[in-house]
């Protein structure tokens, strides 16, 4: 069984700034991958970042980094230079056993101009 | 581009009458997956298909069911909608064999009113 725990409903970011969305997780799988997606208003996921478990560095995908820290078990997802368009809901997210992918609840992040 | 694709957007439908959700994708993938996802929630896995292979979850209601007829297509079948099934209803794709590990492709959902 696979668990993620995000704590942070919202957060809010001056535009420019640096964000950290926090993430836990807990599975019982030896190999297994870690996600982050944004959602914006919209409705559709974008795919932002992913993290292998056995990873030896930390995923970096444009201005998302993935702070990967093993034995706390925690993935946060780190937005720098925040832009207006960052603003959505971010939502983090580990596979594991057959083809199954665990969301958490999710952290809405608001720009401020 | 390849992509995933559900039709319609916006679905309306009255509460007991059946309604078909629809998604498909040219991107090969082999696995195909549904999703609810209600206001401010997390979405929750419904079922998915590996190849042909049919993966209900255990708390999806019998209510929902799902047809695959081949990689590209696959539908969501709500026989009987009630008000608590108004949700936004995500199709993903994802292909074992990525590096990625089960990296998910969605598509841009379908938002269900149920009357």
């Amino acid at each position: 069984a696979q668990k993620i725990t995000q704590t942070q409903p919202g957060m809010f970011v001056q535009e420019k700034e640096a964000v950290t969305l926090d993430c836990t997780y807990d599975t019982s799988d030896p190999s297994y991958g870690l996600f982050w997606y944004k959602q914006p208003s919209s409705g559709e996921m974008i795919f932002l970042i992913y993290q292998g478990s056995y990873d030896q560095q930390n995923a970096t995908e444009g201005r998302y980094s993935l702070n990967f820290q093993k034995a706390r078990k925690s993935a946060n997802l780190v937005i720098s230079a925040s832009q207006l368009g960052d603003s959505a809901m971010y939502f983090c997210a580990t596979n594991g056993g057959y083809q199954k992918v665990t969301f958490g609840i999710g952290t809405k992040l608001q720009v401020i101009p | 581009d390849a992509m995933v694709i559900q039709n319609p957007r916006y679905q309306v439908t009255q509460f007991g009458k059946p309604v078909t959700l629809s998604c498909s994708q040219t991107l090969n993938h082999n696995v195909m997956y549904w999703y609810q996802q209600k206001s401010s929630q997390a979405p929750k896995l419904l079922f998915h298909y590996y190849d042909k292979d049919f993966n209900n979850e255990a708390d999806t209601p019998d209510n929902f069911q799902s047809r695959r007829p081949n990689t590209s297509f696959c539908f969501l079948d709500i026989r009987s909608p009630g008000l608590g099934d108004a949700a936004m209803y995500l199709c993903a794709t994802s292909r074992t064999s990525s590096d990625r590990g089960r990296e998910q492709y969605f598509g841009p959902g379908t938002r269900l009113t149920v009357t």
